[in-house]
């Protein structure tokens, strides 16, 4: 079975400070990770993938997110938040090559910029 | 930009009624999804529906939920019998591949 953990349920960040929102995951095999953002009375946004290759990958919004298979890891950064960030960020997971497209997410972490 | 559109954006039923959440997925897109998320819980996948039939599953999905695709634009999501336990906000979802999903504004169900 797959599992996505955000071990955080708020993140505060000053504005144009770094922010990282933390993600974990449990796969058998290996993992595609998605990060997505939902902004109030909207729907999932896509923001970036790791499928395979770099582990730095780049996203939406000049977000990045860091790869790490030895930790099974997935976390999200920016160099510099915008108020504007200010959302909730939900990590997910599906395993590469399973024969199954759906994805198991995280509970979600609300982060907050403060101006 | 396309996106995933849904129908209505809040809906409010009585217990033992019959539903029906509608979804435009983007058009070229060849894989449907449906997940759900109850108040203050996680995002649940309940269906997935490729090539006209359902490709996958979850233990949610029971004989109470359907979905169809009845025409080349719409996805709809039917629930048979409602229960208060439904009470939920349901996505719909859609994908050109394997990989990203990309996900409607949702579908408030509110059950009385």
């Amino acid at each position: 079975a797959q599992s996505v953990a955000q071990p955080e349920d708020q993140v505060n960040v000053a504005e144009g400070n770094p922010l990282t929102v933390k993600c974990t995951y449990s796969v058998s095999g290996n993992p595609y990770l998605f990060w997505y953002v939902q902004y109030p009375n909207r729907g999932l946004q896509f923001l970036l993938k790791y499928i395979t290759g770099d582990n730095l990958v780049k996203g939406s919004y000049g977000f990045e997110a860091e790869f790490n298979k030895s930790q099974t890891s997935f976390h999200l950064k920016k160099p510099s938040a915008l108020v504007s960030d200010s959302a909730l960020y939900f990590c997910a997971v599906r395993e590469s090559g399973a024969g199954s497209y759906q994805l198991t997410f995280g509970k979600g972490t609300k982060l907050s910029v403060i101006p | 930009e396309p996106e995933v559109t849904q129908t209505p954006s809040h809906q409010v039923t009585q217990m033992g009624q019959e539903v029906i959440l509608r979804c435009v997925p983007i058009s070229n897109h060849l894989y449907f999804y449906w997940y759900r998320q109850i108040l203050g819980q996680k995002v649940e996948f309940l269906v997935s529906f490729y090539n006209n039939e359902i490709s996958e599953k979850s233990e949610i999905f029971d004989d109470q939920f359907s979905v169809e695709r009845p025409d080349g634009s719409n996805f709809t999501l039917k629930i048979r019998s409602t229960k208060l336990e439904d009470s939920a906000m349901y996505f719909c979802a859609s994908s050109e591949e394997r990989y990203e999903q990309y996900f409607g504004p949702g579908t408030r169900l509110t059950v009385t």
